[in-house]
C-alpha cells in the first residue's frame, strides 16, 4: 500500500521562486491537510480540505495556496518563496474529518518534504 | 489557545529503564487523542490512539498510554526503553467545531536512550 506519497523529498529554492509540493493518497480519504514542522513548535496546520473542491485555511496559511480537484491529490503551492518558509512539510490524510466526537478517526502522514529557501 | 501541552521537550533514560512522556490536553469534551513517533529524517508513525473504548490504550512497540479525564492527561509509557525508541514523540488531539475540525499537535518530546 502506498498510503500518502509526497514529492519531492528535498528541495532548495531561491527567494522569490515558486514551486508546488505534491501529495497523493490512495486510501480514498476525504480529509487531507498540510503541516509545516519547525523546531520547538511541533506541527502547524497550513491548509486543509474536507473533500474535492473544498479547502480552508489552517493556522499559518500566508504564502501558501492549495487546491483539491480530485480526492487523491492535494498540492501545496508556494507562489513566491521566502526564507521564513524553510521547513519540513508534511501532508496527511484521514479516514474521517477530525471531528472530536468521531471515535474512528486516524491520520496518515507522508514522509515529508524538506524545503530550504535561500 | 493551546489544546495540547507536552510537559517535557527532552527526556533522557537509560536502556532498560521505564519511559514516561507527559501530555496534558484541554477540551470541553472527551477528545480523540493520539501519540505519533518520528524517527530522525522519517515521517510520522501512529503509536496509539484513544477513542473512548478503554482508558488504557496499548500501542505498537510496547508503548501504552492512559487517558485520565480527571487530570486531563494522556501520558505515554513503556516499561523498558530500547535504543531504537530514541525519537521525537508528538501528542495530538482532534478538536474543533462544525466546519473547522483539525488535528492539534503538541510541541514534541525528544527521547534520548542512553546505553
Amino acid at each position: 500500500n502506498a498510503g500518502v506519497t509526497q514529492t519531492p523529498k528535498f528541495q532548495v529554492l531561491k527567494t522569490g521562486q515558486s514551486m508546488t509540493l505534491q501529495c497523493a493518497q490512495d486510501m480514498n480519504h476525504e480529509y487531507m491537510s498540510w503541516y509545516r514542522q519547525d523546531p520547538g513548535m511541533g506541527l502547524r496546520l497550513i491548509h486543509y480540505s474536507v473533500g474535492a473542491g473544498i479547502t480552508d485555511q489552517g493556522e499559518v496559511p500566508n504564502g501558501y495556496n492549495v487546491s483539491r480537484s480530485t480526492t487523491e491529490d492535494f498540492p501545496l503551492r508556494l507562489l513566491s518563496a521566502a526564507p521564513s518558509q524553510t521547513s519540513v512539510y508534511f501532508c496527511a490524510s484521514s479516514n474521517t474529518i477530525p471531528d472530536p466526537t468521531s471515535m474512528n478517526t486516524e491520520a496518515f502522514f507522508g514522509q515529508g518534504t524538506r524545503l530550504t529557501v535561500v | 489557545a493551546q489544546s495540547v501541552t507536552q510537559l517535557d521537550s527532552h527526556v533522557s533514560v537509560s536502556e532498560g529503564t521505564p519511559v514516561l512522556l507527559r501530555c496534558n490536553y484541554s477540551s470541553s469534551y472527551s477528545p480523540s487523542l493520539f501519540w505519533y513517533v518520528q524517527h530522525p529524517n522519517k515521517g510520522l508513525q501512529l503509536l496509539l490512539k484513544y477513542t473512548s473504548a478503554a482508558t488504557l490504550v496499548k500501542g505498537i512497540n510496547g508503548f501504552e498510554a492512559e487517558f485520565k479525564k480527571s487530570e486531563t492527561s494522556f501520558h505515554l509509557t513503556k516499561p523498558s526503553a530500547h535504543m531504537s525508541d530514541a525519537a521525537e514523540y508528538f501528542c495530538v488531539v482532534n478538536k474543533g467545531t462544525s466546519g473547522t475540525y483539525k488535528y492539534i499537535f503538541g510541541t514534541g518530546t525528544r527521547l534520548k536512550v542512553l546505553a
